[in-house]
């Protein structure tokens, strides 16, 4: 499968506790996206990386949560002291090149913080 | 900033007849357009987009878009639905200078009957 790989699928973890997920973008692909999406709502933007730099971060993005893309290839956004408004679908995506953003989802990680 | 409308929760039709699902949005500048669909535990699909020139778009599946300026409106048709349309349909603009990322409307969920 060449698409955009997501792990885990699903992560229930105890509130407080951190979290870190992973994805894996088509492979020549050099911008990422992370987005959220809660419950009857669509993706929210979280932030926005081109190669290994990270270019924007949406103000949801408070201080407990950090996204890296360290060698321009994978990412990983990391929760800290979670709580129980983090539960949501975890939505990766990436494009290629300079032009409209016309992006390709992965199948997401569901949170669930209990 | 830029924002997407999807005035409908839920759109109803009956297999074989024609449907459209509603969009409008808001930005500054010149937008780019674009349909997802989403299934069941499934990520975002890509459908279709407008970037440029002819205001209607043809997509995957049998969909086609139709981009009106002066409306600023993007609804997503399909001349003959089929029960396996049934899914979320999500709306979301773009722009080719500033934020790369995506604004994506709260979805409609299509509905078909047989």
């Amino acid at each position: 499968d060449t698409g955009v790989s997501q792990n885990p699928r699903h992560k229930i973890t105890k509130r407080g506790q951190n979290v870190t997920f992973r994805c894996d973008p088509i492979s020549e692909h050099n911008r990422l996206y992370w987005y959220r999406q809660t419950l009857g709502q669509g993706p929210e933007f979280l932030t926005y990386f081109q190669n290994e730099a990270q270019l924007e971060k949406s103000r949801l993005l408070s201080d407990r949560f950090s996204a890296e893309r360290p060698k321009g290839s994978f990412s990983t956004l990391e929760i800290q002291r979670t709580e129980q408004g983090d539960s949501a679908m975890y939505l990766c995506a990436s494009s290629l090149g300079q032009g409209p953003p016309e992006a390709f989802f992965g199948q997401g990680t569901r949170l669930t913080v209990v | 900033a830029q924002s997407v409308a999807q005035p409908e929760d839920q759109v109803n039709v009956a297999e074989g007849n024609p449907l459209t699902v509603k969009c409008t949005y808001s930005v500054s500048g010149n937008p780019y357009l674009f349909w997802y669909v989403q299934y069941p535990n499934r990520g975002l699909q890509f459908l279709l987009k407008y970037i440029t020139g002819d205001n209607l778009v043809k997509g995957s599946y049998g969909f086609e878009a139709e981009f009106n300026k002066s409306q600023t409106s993007f609804h997503l048709k399909k001349p003959s639905a089929l029960v396996s349309d049934s899914a979320l349909y999500f709306c979301a603009v773009g722009m080719d200078t500033g934020r790369r990322a995506l604004t994506f409307g709260s979805g409609t969920r299509l509905q078909v009957q047989p």
